[in-house]
């Protein structure tokens, strides 16, 4: 997705603790998703983040820096069915949402 | 199951057919989306309507027309389509396109295009 990184793939262990992280342009900024997508599956909303901070919804959490361009998706006591790709999701003022490229998460007993 | 319901879920056609995909949504979203997604792609945004207006369009090639009859109902309109428009077609709503989180993308299990 343009202007906004995230790394390909990452490989984690089951019950592990996992990070992925985002950076974005700022211009423009009215907030940041992330979204789980199985493989052969639609994307489904994991988060959202507009001010700075943590928001921690069960075993995920999301952090944004607003100043610094910059996000991460935190997995906690990561589980088999966590394997999946993680977006980015970076809303503008626009109304649009632009996805990063998307980070593969495999998961290993 | 989703609350966004996209039909069909498969659909094969050729370059000169003329064909539809449809997108229903009854959650009062105020805002409906068209992706494309190609394999191992994130979703590419194509158009975004806003109280049944068109407000976005992502400089979309004019083989792919869409249409919002009424607040719940999004079309895509196809016709002379080519093999490299072989795709997932996603539809998405949202409550709107401004104001917190109310941008929530609620994605249907997506329309399986090919072209042949």
């Amino acid at each position: 997705g343009q202007n906004i990184d995230q790394p390909t793939e990452m490989t984690a262990t089951e019950g592990a603790i996992v990070q992925i992280n985002c950076t974005y342009q700022t211009s423009g900024f009215n907030g940041l998703f992330w979204y789980q997508q199985h493989a052969g599956e639609a994307p489904t909303f994991l988060s959202y983040n507009v001010l700075d901070g943590l928001e921690e919804k069960g075993r995920f959490s999301s952090f944004l820096s607003r100043s610094k361009g910059y996000s991460y998706l935190l997995l906690k006591e990561l589980q088999m069915k966590d394997s999946a790709s993680y977006l980015c999701a970076e809303k503008s003022n626009a109304g649009k949402s632009t996805f990063g490229d998307g980070t593969t998460l495999t998961v290993k007993p | 199951d989703t609350e966004v319901t996209q039909t069909p879920k498969h659909l094969v056609m050729g370059m000169t057919n003329k064909k539809s995909l449809k997108c229903e949504q009854h959650m009062g979203h105020r805002a409906m989306y068209w992706y494309k997604q190609k394999a191992k792609k994130p979703p590419e945004l194509m158009f975004v309507y806003s109280y049944e207006k068109l407000s976005i369009n992502e400089s979309v090639p004019s083989r792919f027309s869409p249409e919002c009859p009424n607040s719940s109902l999004l079309n895509l309109h196809l016709h002379a389509l080519q093999p490299e428009d072989s795709a997932l077609y996603l539809c998405a709503s949202s409550h709107g396109t401004s104001g917190g989180n109310a941008g929530e993308l609620f994605f249907g299990e997506g329309s399986r295009l090919t072209v042949l």
